[in-house]
C-alpha cells in the first residue's frame, strides 16, 4: 500500500493567517483527498485534490478558504486560508490507486492549533 | 438521520476477550466496506476491506457484512492491549461516486492486561 507523509505534523498559528499542508505519496495515485478530523470525532471529507483540474468540494467547504493543488500523481497542498480558532482540528491526507475497489489509505494528519 | 451509525462504545474488555464492534447504514448503494483503526495521534490504518456481503477473516480479525441487514461488524478475537485504539467503520458506493468514503463516528477500545 501507498506511504503517505504529511508536513508539517503540527502548528500553532495566529488567527487571520494562513498555512499550507504538503502530502506526498510514494507512488503515483489515481486519487488524492483531503479530511478534517475533529479530536475525538470522526473524519469529514473536505475536497478531492483532482490531477490537472480544479478541486471537487464537498457541501460546506470552498475554495477560498481551502485552496488546494494537485501539480502531479503524488503530491498535492491543501492551504486553510484566514485562519479562526474554528480551524483548530486534524488534517489528513489521503490516496487511492486505480483500479476497482481500490481502498485509501491515509496520513498521520497535521494538528492545527489557532491562537 | 446520518448514513452510517456506529456504536459509539467506548468499550473496554480484558485481554483475551473477543471483540465486537458494529455499523449500521442506510444507503443500499453501498458496496465496498472498510474497517480502519486509528491509534492516538496517527492516522487511520486500513484494517479490513470487503466487498458486498460476507466474511473475510485475516489472522484475528473478522470482518462481517450483511447487505440486506445494511449491518457490518468486525470482530477481533483474543483480543490484546495493542488492539487498545479507536475503530473507524467505512464504506463507499459504485466506483462511479469517485470511491467517496463515508465514515462511522469511531468506537474507542481499550483493552486491559
Amino acid at each position: 500500500s501507498a506511504v503517505i507523509s504529511q508536513k508539517p505534523s503540527r502548528d500553532i498559528c495566529q488567527r487571520g493567517t494562513s498555512l499550507t499542508i504538503q502530502c506526498q505519496v510514494d507512488s503515483q495515485v489515481t486519487m488524492m483527498f483531503w479530511y478534517r478530523q475533529q479530536p475525538g470525532q470522526s473524519l469529514t471529507l473536505i475536497a478531492t485534490a483532482n490531477q490537472g483540474s480544479e478541486a471537487t468540494y464537498e457541501s460546506g467547504f470552498v475554495i477560498d478558504k481551502f485552496p488546494i493543488s494537485r501539480p502531479n500523481l503524488t503530491f498535492s497542498t491543501l492551504t486553510v486560508s484566514n485562519m479562526s480558532p474554528e480551524d483548530s482540528s486534524i488534517y489528513l491526507c489521503s490516496a487511492r490507486g486505480g483500479g476497482i475497489g481500490q481502498p485509501q489509505h491515509f496520513g498521520d494528519g497535521t494538528r492545527l492549533s489557532i491562537l | 438521520q446520518k448514513e452510517v451509525e456506529q456504536d459509539p462504545g467506548p468499550l473496554s474488555v480484558p485481554e483475551g476477550a473477543i471483540v465486537s464492534l458494529n455499523c449500521t447504514y442506510s444507503n443500499s448503494a453501498f458496496q465496498y466496506f472498510m474497517w480502519y483503526r486509528q491509534y492516538s495521534r496517527k492516522g487511520p490504518e486500513l484494517l479490513m476491506y470487503t466487498y458486498s456481503s460476507g466474511n473475510k477473516e485475516d489472522g484475528r480479525f473478522t470482518a462481517q457484512v450483511d447487505k440486506s441487514s445494511k449491518y457490518i461488524s468486525l470482530f477481533i478475537r483474543d483480543s490484546q492491549p495493542s488492539d487498545s485504539a479507536t475503530y473507524l467503520c467505512a464504506m463507499s458506493a459504485i466506483e462511479t461516486s469517485g470511491s467517496r468514503l463515508t465514515f462511522g463516528e469511531g468506537t474507542q477500545l481499550t483493552v486491559n492486561p
